[in-house]
């Protein structure tokens, strides 16, 4: 079952501007992490943030997490079109095992 | 580096046909997962193995059956491929979940792309 929620579905920005993006969710979470979608492709983690954390960085990649309002962004800085994808944000489950995953926000970055 | 590889990447079937999906991890990771992502839904829990021969439900296993013999291998089957089992396939695979009860990262395959006319 869905739990994580992002926002935008769609968003167009152009080279070296940020992108932001959110994700909401439900239930309490242990971790929530963010992958990245080239079209057709597989999905590719990019990072993960803890419950007990608050911000984490990865490169141009900037994470928040607020638990209590349920939601964490991505930030990803001065963007590329390389950076052109899908965005997901997963949290855990109730399994222990699996991940629930957002519809992700598609980000065309134009050159 | 990391590598989860799946058997095709397009595959086109017939209705009624019984459709197999390879899905190979050379990471030795316990957990392996089959989703499906259609436009519109998002990635969508099949089944998942967390142990060889063992699997569980996810959120659409039905019409599906997967097989787990090797720990490196998880095949999910189409007994009776249907129309509305077009769509694109992923695998994935990650450690065994830490005993804190945080889920590990998970590691994708390129998908596999299957159209079933």
């Amino acid at each position: 079952s869905q739990q994580g929620e992002e926002d935008p579905q769609a968003l167009s920005i152009q080279e070296g501007e940020n992108a932001t993006m959110n994700c909401s969710y439900k239930t309490s979470i242990n971790n929530l992490q963010w992958y990245r979608q080239n079209s057709g492709r597989g999905l590719v983690h990019l990072i993960l943030i803890r419950s007990n954390e608050r911000e984490k960085h990865s490169g141009r990649l900037r994470v928040t997490l607020d638990t209590s309002k349920k939601s964490s962004s991505l930030l990803i800085t001065a963007s590329r079109a390389a950076d052109t994808a899908s965005y997901f944000c997963a949290t855990d489950s109730n399994s222990g095992y699996a991940l629930n995953f957002g519809k992700g926000t598609s980000l065309l970055v134009t050159p | 580096d990391v590598k989860v590889t799946q058997s095709s990447r397009y595959l086109v079937k017939r209705t009624g046909e019984k459709v197999f999906l390879e899905c190979v991890q050379d990471m030795d990771h316990e957990n392996m997962f089959w989703y499906r992502q259609d436009p519109g839904l998002g990635l969508r829990l099949i089944y998942f193995s967390y142990d060889v021969k063992m699997k569980e439900k996810g959120d659409i296993p039905e019409g599906y059956s997967v097989s787990r013999e090797k720990k490196e291998r998880f095949s999910l089957i189409l007994e009776s491929a249907s129309t509305n089992q077009t769509s694109m396939y992923l695998c994935a695979s990650s450690l065994l979940t830490s005993g804190s009860g945080w889920q590990e990262t998970q590691y994708f395959g390129p998908g596999t792309r299957l159209l079933v006319l």
